[in-house]
C-alpha cells in the first residue's frame, strides 16, 4: 500500500464548475500537507501549504485537512482553461524536507 | 526575486556514463534536496542538504550523490547511468531551520538515458 493515494484521473469538467481533487494517506505522523501545480514541462507550483486540520483558503482555492480520515482535499472554484494541469498532493512529517507525493491528478478545464 | 534555478534544461546521455545536474536555491534559502519525477508519477525524494550536511537521503542506490557549497548552490551525480535512470530531476529550497517552512521547485533537468 503507498503511503499517500491519489486519483490519477484524467479530470475534465466545463469553465466555471467546481473542482474537488482528493488525497488519503496511511502515516499518522504527517503533520503539513501541500497542493502543488504542474504544468507540462515544469516543476510543481506550491498553491496551499496547511498545517494540521482545518480549512485554509486563498483566492478560488481550498484547502481541507481531516487527519481523523487521513483525507485531504483541495477545491477550486469558477475553473478557468489556464487551471489545466497535474494537481500534487505532498506531505511530510516534521522538520524535513523529504516530502511524499501523491501520483498527481491530471484536471483538463474546457472552454 | 528569482526562483530555484537548474541547469542544464535537457539532457542525453548514453547508459554507463555520468552526469551532473546543478542547481542554485532562492536567496536567503539554506536547504536544497532533489527529486526524480518518472513520467505519470509524483516526485520521489532522493536527498536534502542543509548548511552543506546531508540531512536525508532516499532510497537510490549509492550511484546517486550530492553534494552543497557555501553558497548553498547544489550538484547531484549519477553514475553508471540506467535507461531507469530517465526522468525528470527536480531541485527545491527551503528556508528550512528551526521553522518548518515550505518547499518550492525548480523546472528540473529532463535527463535522456539511451
Amino acid at each position: 500500500q503507498k503511503e499517500v493515494e491519489q486519483d490519477p484521473g484524467p479530470l475534465s469538467v466545463p469553465e466555471g464548475a467546481i473542482v474537488s481533487l482528493n488525497c488519503t494517506y496511511s502515516n499518522s505522523a504527517f503533520q503539513y500537507f501541500m497542493w502543488y501545480r504542474q504544468y507540462s514541462r515544469k516543476g510543481p507550483e506550491l498553491l496551499m501549504y496547511t498545517y494540521s486540520s482545518g480549512n485554509k483558503e486563498d483566492g478560488r482555492f481550498t484547502a481541507q485537512v481531516d487527519k481523523s480520515s487521513k483525507y485531504i482535499s483541495l477545491f477550486i472554484r469558477d475553473s478557468q482553461p489556464s487551471d489545466s494541469a497535474t494537481y500534487l498532493c505532498a506531505m511530510r512529517g516534521g522538520n524535513t524536507d523529504k516530502l511524499i507525493f501523491g501520483t498527481g491528478t491530471r484536471l483538463q478545464v474546457f472552454p | 526575486d528569482a526562483g530555484v534555478t537548474q541547469s542544464p534544461t535537457h539532457l542525453i546521455k548514453t547508459r554507463g556514463q555520468h552526469v551532473t545536474l546543478r542547481c542554485s536555491p532562492i536567496s536567503g534559502h539554506k536547504s536544497v534536496s532533489w527529486y526524480q519525477q518518472v513520467l505519470g508519477q509524483g516526485p520521489q525524494f532522493i536527498f536534502q542538504y542543509y548548511e552543506k550536511e546531508e540531512r536525508g537521503r532516499g532510497n537510490f542506490p549509492d550511484r546517486f550523490s550530492a553534494r552543497q557549497f557555501p553558497n548553498y548552490s547544489s550538484e547531484l551525480n549519477v553514475n553508471a547511468l540506467l535507461l531507469g535512470d530517465s526522468a525528470l530531476y527536480l531541485c527545491a529550497s527551503s528556508r528550512q531551520g528551526t521553522r518548518v517552512s515550505p518547499l518550492h521547485f525548480g523546472n528540473g533537468t529532463r535527463l535522456t538515458v539511451t
